[in-house]
C-alpha cells in the first residue's frame, strides 16, 4: 500500500489567499522534504525537516512524527505559486516515499 | 556547492536504441538515485546506490542498469529504448550515513523516444 497519501490531488486558490497541502504517513518516518515542480519538470526543494516547523517567506510546513503528518502552508498565493507540490517521506533506510501530488492553480 | 548535474538536459532517442544518462554531485553523498518522472504522475525510484551497492527496484530491475565508478558520478542506461521510456530522469543524491537524508535533485534528462 501507499506509505504516503497526499492531500488534496488538486488545489485552486484565488489570488492572495491561502491553504494547505497535507501529507499522512502510514508507517514511522524520520524526516519530510517538500517539493515544487518547475515547468520543465524539474524538482525545487522547498523545505526539508527532521521535526518542527519551517517557514520560508510565503510557505510554512511542519513535520510532526509523532502523529505522523506534514503539511505544507501556502499564504497570499502568487500566480507563479501555480504547479504541482510533492512531498518525500524519508523512512530512514535510504528509500524515500513521495506522495501523488498536489496540483495547484492560482486564480487571478 | 550542492549542485547536481545531469546530461543530457534532453535526449531524443530511437525505438531500439540505447541511451546513456550521466549524473554527478562533489558533496561526497554515500547515495545516489535515479527516478523516472512522467507528467502527472509522482516520481518513481528505479535504482539507487547506497556506497558501492546497487539497489534496484522490482520492476524495473531488467530494464534499467547503472554504474557508480567513484563517488560522484552515476550513470542509468537503457540498453533498448521503448516508446514507454520516455519521461524525465531525475538524478538526486543525499547523505543517507550521516544521518541527514535530504535529496538533493539535478535538472532532470528528458527523453524522448521516437
Amino acid at each position: 500500500g501507499d506509505q504516503v497519501e497526499q492531500s488534496p490531488s488538486a488545489l485552486s486558490l484565488h489570488e492572495g489567499t491561502g491553504s494547505a497541502l497535507r501529507c499522512n504517513f502510514t508507517t514511522t518516518m524520520r524526516a519530510v522534504q517538500w517539493f515544487q515542480q518547475n515547468s520543465r519538470g524539474s524538482l525545487i526543494n522547498l523545505f526539508y525537516l527532521a521535526s518542527g516547523t519551517k517557514e520560508n517567506g510565503r510557505l510554512k510546513s511542519t513535520f510532526n512524527s509523532k502523529e505522523s503528518y506534514s503539511t505544507l502552508h501556502i499564504r497570499d498565493a502568487q500566480l507563479e505559486d501555480s504547479g504541482t507540490y510533492f512531498c518525500a517521506a524519508d523512512p530512514g533506510y535510504q528509500n524515500f516515499y513521495f506522495g501523488k501530488g498536489t496540483s495547484l492553480t492560482v486564480i487571478p | 556547492d550542492t549542485t547536481v548535474k545531469q546530461n543530457p538536459r534532453y535526449k531524443l532517442a530511437r525505438v531500439g536504441k540505447p541511451v546513456n544518462l550521466i549524473c554527478s554531485q562533489t558533496m561526497n553523498h554515500d547515495t545516489m538515485y535515479w527516478y523516472q518522472k512522467k507528467p502527472n504522475q509522482a516520481p518513481k525510484l528505479l535504482l539507487f546506490y547506497y556506497d558501492k551497492i546497487l539497489n534496484r527496484e522490482a520492476d524495473t530491475f531488467e530494464k534499467f542498469q547503472s554504474s557508480r565508478p567513484n563517488n560522484s558520478f552515476c550513470s542509468l542506461y537503457i540498453g533498448s529504448a521503448g516508446l514507454e521510456y520516455s519521461a524525465m530522469y531525475l538524478c538526486a543524491s543525499s547523505s543517507q550515513g550521516a544521518n541527514t537524508g535530504q535529496l538533493y535533485f539535478g535538472e532532470g534528462s528528458k527523453l524522448t523516444v521516437l
